[in-house]
């Protein structure tokens, strides 16, 4: 089955301590991103990758940092976490040759005490 | 850069009615998709809807279409025939076409979210 795997769905953690919420999809998509969705915000982006080794910010990338070693993976790193990172964030990939739209995560509730 | 405006944080119809939802959206490029996804509880993104601006013709989906008024900008969804599965968040988006490059390419704009609830 076609699919992107976030994982947690759910994490709780305290300001400052470094977290990695892990993306993997598996339909060899070259382009993955990463958003976060806020109220009355909607969802905007934080990163994004059009292929292995190339990453480049989104709209919104401070206190954020993305890696894109191998094409399934795409993990979001925060270094020092902070409460105003407090948000649902979601993964979704796409393939950049064929005309389909992007896949989403189940997404990632993240709560920054 | 693009910007997606959903004007309607809330709205409520009843089981078996219509309803619509609106989204506005500036650009300056000619060539675009815009879509509508919805957010259910589970929080999953369900790509509802997707049109290309290039076709005149207004997109459908069984119960959902939409009213795309290109000079306008504006894109607005209807939803025929409620059903309580409906009930959800519904975003908007806006992408620019493939051969976009720069940084645009492969990003989605996103509406703030409109919040349905159908009452039975």
């Amino acid at each position: 089955e076609a699919q992107v795997t976030q994982n947690p769905r759910y994490l709780i953690t305290v300001t400052g301590k470094k977290l990695t919420v892990t993306c993997s999809q598996n339909m060899n998509h070259e382009y993955m991103s990463w958003y976060r969705q806020d109220p009355g915000l909607g969802l905007r982006q934080i990163y994004y990758s059009m292929n292995v080794e190339v990453t480049d910010k989104g709209d919104v990338p401070e206190g954020y940092k993305v890696s894109r070693k191998e094409k399934r993976n795409f993990p979001l790193i925060l270094e020092s976490p902070s409460p105003n990172q407090t948000s649902l964030y979601f993964c979704a990939s796409r393939s950049l040759s064929a005309n389909t739209e992007a896949f989403f995560g189940q997404g990632t509730r993240l709560t920054v005490v | 850069a693009q910007t997606v405006t959903q004007s309607q944080p809330e709205m409520s119809v009843q089981e078996a009615e219509t309803v619509t939802l609106s989204c506005t959206y500036d650009t300056s490029e000619s060539d675009y998709y815009l879509f509508w996804y919805k957010q259910p509880p589970s929080r999953q993104m369900i790509l509802v809807i997707r049109q290309e601006a290039y076709k005149q013709q207004n997109a459908t989906e069984n119960r959902f279409s939409v009213n795309f008024q290109k000079a306008a900008k504006s894109f607005s969804l209807k939803i025929s025939d409620s059903q309580l599965g409906d009930a959800a968040m519904y975003f908007c988006a806006y992408r620019s076409p493939a051969n976009a490059g720069g940084t645009s390419y492969g990003k989605l704009t996103f509406g703030q979210g409109t919040i349905l609830t159908v009452h039975p």
